[in-house]
């Protein structure tokens, strides 16, 4: 079955850039059925939805973050990534990569989800 | 953006209770509403998409049921691995998806 692991610092400084990776296994990100999202959720809090990546490349960003946010796709190492600018406090959370289908039908497969504090 | 509502936000049940949550949107979003259950530490497990249908492996004591604005989520017979939080999504208007703020079963 399609497995979905995060990974990357659990730590950065404010005003840097967040970096993660999503490695996709038991599936392909080069599925014409799948758009690859990011969704975040902060400590004790409820779930954001960052935005997603088809296999093609093209992108779809929740317009709150959308200035900050880079979603790339990795079609040779069947993984994707986010890129999130100049962070702060507020980012610190679990960020969640997860599946969704090309026509929506909610997040079906979600990986483990990875802790990133921003703080100096 | 569309904004869900769930209701209660904390929900004191017993095992083998049958319990009813609500999850209430801004607008219309027909049957484009999915259902998750998470637990302390782990990932949201999809549990129903649109409004009523249960994804694959999940017990048949879970139903979903509404369009348009209003949804519940029913779990007959409360097993002590349901207590969890649990969380409405949105996919008929995006961006984004949207997700309620959950309620917590104690």
């Amino acid at each position: 079955q399609v497995h979905l692991q995060e990974s990357g610092p659990g730590l950065v400084k404010p005003s840097e850039t967040l970096s993660l990776s999503c490695n996709v296994s038991g599936g392909s990100v080069r599925s014409g059925s799948h758009y690859w999202s990011w969704i975040r959720q902060p400590p004790g809090k409820g779930l954001e939805w960052i935005g997603y990546v088809f296999h093609s490349g093209s992108t779809l960003y929740n317009p709150s973050l959308k200035s900050r946010v880079t979603i790339a796709v990795d079609t040779a190492n069947n993984r994707f990534s986010l890129r999130l600018n100049s962070v702060t406090a507020a980012d610190t959370a679990v960020y969640y990569c997860a599946r969704t289908c090309y026509q929506p039908c909610g997040f079906d497969i979600w990986g483990q989800g990875t802790m990133v504090t921003m703080s100096s | 953006e569309i904004v869900l509502t769930q209701s209660p936000a904390t929900l004191s049940v017993s095992p083998g209770d049958s319990v009813t949550l609500s999850c209430r949107a801004s607008q219309r979003v027909s049957n484009y509403l999915a259902w998750y259950q998470q637990k302390p530490g782990q990932a949201p497990r999809l549990l129903i998409h649109a409004a009523s249908a249960r994804a694959t492996g999940i017990p048949a004591r879970f139903s979903g049921s509404g369009s348009g604005t209003e949804f519940t989520l029913t779990i007959s017979s409360l097993q002590s691995e349901d207590f969890a939080v649990y969380y409405c999504q949105q996919y008929y208007n995006w961006p984004p998806f949207t997700f309620g703020q959950g309620t917590k079963l104690e």
